[in-house]
């Protein structure tokens, strides 16, 4: 089975932490994605990439950075972590290319809450 | 992407169709119409998807009107573990990552 793995589905973390959320994907996809998800606020997609070491900003990417050093990974770093950042984090990939017929591969997500 | 519009609840009895609409009547002539399903505290699931043509996998079934103004997925013999947020996404396959995930459809399997 194909596979996108978020390394923790529950954080709980103080105002002004670095905190790192890490998307593992199994099914070498050049694309990987960010995304948060809130109440009323459907999926905002925060940094995406196309490739290693490349990475672009989305529709709310302040706050947030991104790391892709390897094809199958990419992180997402809170670089100190504020209570508006509580949400559930949902990690994505996707396939390029021929071969992209546009499906979203989610991870199971990450649920942060920030004292 | 298109904007897409869904009912926000429907309710469907065990082993009976649910049959979810979605209507797209701004679609481009290159934008596909995705469903995904998001059950409780877990990361959105690819459905399916079409052009024009309806559709059918293992999990659903798509049709899609001639005009492609609106869609409808199917759900043939729904069962409990089908109750989720029910998402229809309209927009070009190579510009995955820029899904507009709005509220959905809340698709409630009663016994």
């Amino acid at each position: 089975d194909v596979k996108v793995t978020q390394s923790s589905r529950y954080l709980v973390k103080r105002t002004g932490e670095k905190v790192f959320l890490e998307c593992v994907q199994d099914m070498d996809h050049e694309n990987m994605f960010w995304y948060r998800q809130d109440p009323g606020l459907g999926l905002r997609l925060i940094y995406f990439s196309y490739d290693v070491k490349m990475k672009e900003k989305g529709d709310i990417p302040e706050g947030y950075s991104v790391s892709r050093e390897k094809k199958e990974r990419f992180s997402l770093i809170l670089e100190s972590a504020s209570t508006n950042q509580t949400s559930m984090y949902l990690c994505a990939s996707s396939r390029t290319g021929f071969a992209n017929t546009g499906e979203l591969f989610f991870g199971e997500g990450s649920r942060l809450t920030v004292l | 992407d298109a904007k897409t519009t869904q009912p926000p609840s429907m309710d469907c009895a065990e082993g009976r169709a649910a049959n979810l609409p979605c209507n797209h009547s701004t679609i481009s002539g290159n934008e596909y119409v995705y469903w995904y399903r998001q059950i409780h505290s877990q990361g959105p699931q690819y459905i399916i998807h079409g052009l024009k043509n309806n559709e059918t996998n293992e999990m659903a079934s798509l049709i899609i009107t001639e005009d492609r103004k609106s869609s409808t997925l199917i759900l043939p013999h729904a069962t409990l573990r089908d109750t989720a947020v029910y998402y229809c996404i309209v927009r070009v396959a190579t510009n995955a990552g820029k899904s507009t995930f709005g509220d959905g459809t809340t698709l409630t399997v009663k016994p």
